[in-house]
């Protein structure tokens, strides 16, 4: 990966556990952000969190970001069937036109 | 909402042939980015351009190239393809200036090289 590392590459959960995905980034970023992706399909914006901010909410997401430790990590609370896919952290830089660097995914099973 | 537009969405081509992909922006947006997954690979970054003029430039093949047009929209050129070069290529888009940095991604281009 050209940034670091999910944890874990894969997790199957039951339908209504939560789950805990986390992300290792490597340089300095501005902000990170959440995709989720279906198989084989296009890259869906969950949440994105800056620099400054430790945590942050949206509906059954979570997400926290420690730039100390260069990590990150998205909850999903109460999951549901549908929450099956593959999800990928991705950092952006300080510049204007900053590309997204992606890290390597987890892919989501939801068992009913 | 308008979102970012990919043609095609579909595309075959045989080993050594060329292919061209576009990538229509969200309006008023004026940088585009573009991305290459693999099979069960992460995205890659492959290039980016603002203003019409490439920013930035990431791990894109010497046989590829990519332009921005006044338009904004902006295509990317692929010759002499390779097995390899199977995946889904996704362009991605943000309006510069705002406080916002999400970049918006189109649904993607699967090309399959056979």
């Amino acid at each position: 990966s050209q940034q670091g590392e999910e944890d874990p590459q894969a997790l199957s959960i039951q339908e209504g556990e939560n789950a805990t995905m986390n992300c290792s980034y490597k340089t300095s970023i501005n902000n990170l952000q959440w995709y989720r992706q279906n198989s084989g399909r296009g890259l869906v914006h969950l949440i994105l969190i800056r620099s400054n901010e430790r945590e942050k909410h949206s509906g059954r997401l979570r997400v926290t970001l420690d730039t100390s430790k260069k990590s990150s990590s998205l909850l999903i609370t109460a999951s549901r069937a549908a929450d099956t896919a593959s999800y990928f952290c991705a950092s952006s830089g300080y510049s204007s036109a900053s590309k997204i660097i992606f890290g390597s995914g987890t892919r989501l099973s939801i068992r009913p | 909402a308008a979102g970012v537009i990919q043609s095609p969405r579909h595309l075959i081509k045989e080993k050594r042939e060329t292919a061209t992909l576009k990538c229509y922006p969200i309006p008023r947006h004026d940088t585009v980015y573009w991305y290459q997954q693999g099979p069960g690979q992460d995205p890659q970054f492959l290039i980016s351009f603002y203003e019409k003029m490439q920013s930035d430039k990431g791990s894109i093949p010497d046989r590829f190239s990519a332009q921005q047009f006044s338009d904004y929209h902006s295509e990317l050129n692929m010759s002499s393809l390779e097995l390899g070069d199977s995946a889904l290529y996704f362009c991605a888009s943000r309006r510069s200036g705002l406080s916002s940095y999400e970049q918006y991604f189109g649904p993607g281009t699967r090309l399959t090289v056979t």
